[in-house]
C-alpha cells in the first residue's frame, strides 16, 4: 500500500541548512508536496515538484527528488528560528481519485527545531 | 484572492454530544473540499472529500459524517462524539489547479 515516511525529529542551528528527508512507496506518484504547520495552525504549502523533474528551487527552499530511490529531501538554506515548525511531506496519485477528487498521502511530519 | 474559514477554532465537548463543525471557502467556485484529522503525534488522516454539493466520500469507516449543503461549503458532524474523536480537525480545498491543496486554520476539539 501507499506509505510515506520522515524522521519525526531535526534539530539545526541558526544559519545552517536544513536537511528534511521523506520516502514514498507508491512509484506512480504525480506531485509531492512539502507542507510547514506552526504550532496551532493549519498546514501551509510550501511547494510541490512534478514526479519527472529532479530539483526545484525557491529562494531559500531546495526540494530534490530521487525517483529512482523515492526519496524526496527539502533543503532549508540559512535555517532562522521562524522556520521551527513540523514539516510534512505528500505525495498525490498519478490522476483523479473517483470523480476528480485528488488525495494526498502525507507522512507524520518531521518537527525542526531550530536553535539560536 | 482566495480564503478558507473553520469554525470554530476551538471546542471543548462531553461525551456523547452532538459535533458541528464548519469549513467555508471564498473566492473560488466548485471547489474539492477535504476533511483531515490529525491526531496527537500523528500525520494527517483523510476523513471525507467531497468534488459537488451533495457528493461526499468517506475515506475510513468512523461515527463522523460530512455535508455539503452550498458549494463552497462543508460541514463536519457527529450525532454522538467518543473520546477518540478528540484531535485537530483540518479542512482543505483544491481549486482550477488541482494540484495544489491549500488548509484552513484547523478546529481542535477535546472531548472529556
Amino acid at each position: 500500500g501507499e506509505d510515506v515516511e520522515q524522521s519525526l525529529f531535526l534539530s539545526v542551528r541558526e544559519g545552517d541548512s536544513s536537511v528534511i528527508n521523506c520516502t514514498y512507496t507508491d512509484s506512480s506518484s504525480t506531485y509531492l508536496y512539502w507542507y510547514k504547520q506552526e504550532p496551532g495552525a493549519g498546514l501551509q504549502l510550501l511547494t510541490y515538484i512534478f514526479s519527472n523533474m529532479d530539483m526545484k528551487q525557491d529562494q531559500r527552499l531546495t526540494v530534490l527528488l530521487n525517483k529512482k530511490d523515492k526519496h524526496l529531501s527539502l533543503r532549508i538554506a540559512d535555517t532562522q528560528t521562524g522556520d521551527s515548525a513540523i514539516y510534512f511531506c505528500a505525495e498525490s496519485p498519478p490522476g483523479p481519485l473517483g470523480a476528480g477528487s485528488y488525495q494526498l498521502t502525507f507522512g507524520k511530519g518531521t518537527k525542526l527545531s531550530v536553535i539560536p | 484572492s482566495q480564503t478558507i474559514h473553520q469554525w470554530p477554532a476551538t471546542l471543548v465537548q462531553p461525551v456523547g454530544s452532538p459535533l458541528s463543525l464548519e469549513c467555508t471557502v471564498e473566492g473560488t467556485s466548485n471547489p474539492n473540499l477535504y476533511w483531515y484529522r490529525q491526531a496527537a503525534g500523528r500525520g494527517l488522516q483523510l476523513l471525507f472529500y467531497s468534488v459537488g454539493i451533495g457528493q461526499i466520500s468517506s475515506e475510513v469507516p468512523q461515527n463522523l459524517s460530512a455535508s455539503r449543503p452550498q458549494d463552497r461549503q462543508f460541514i463536519l458532524s457527529s450525532k454522538k462524539l467518543l473520546l477518540s474523536d478528540s484531535g485537530f480537525y483540518l479542512c482543505a480545498w483544491t481549486g482550477q489547479d488541482k494540484n495544489e491543496q491549500f488548509f484552513g486554520p484547523g478546529t481542535r476539539l477535546t472531548v472529556l
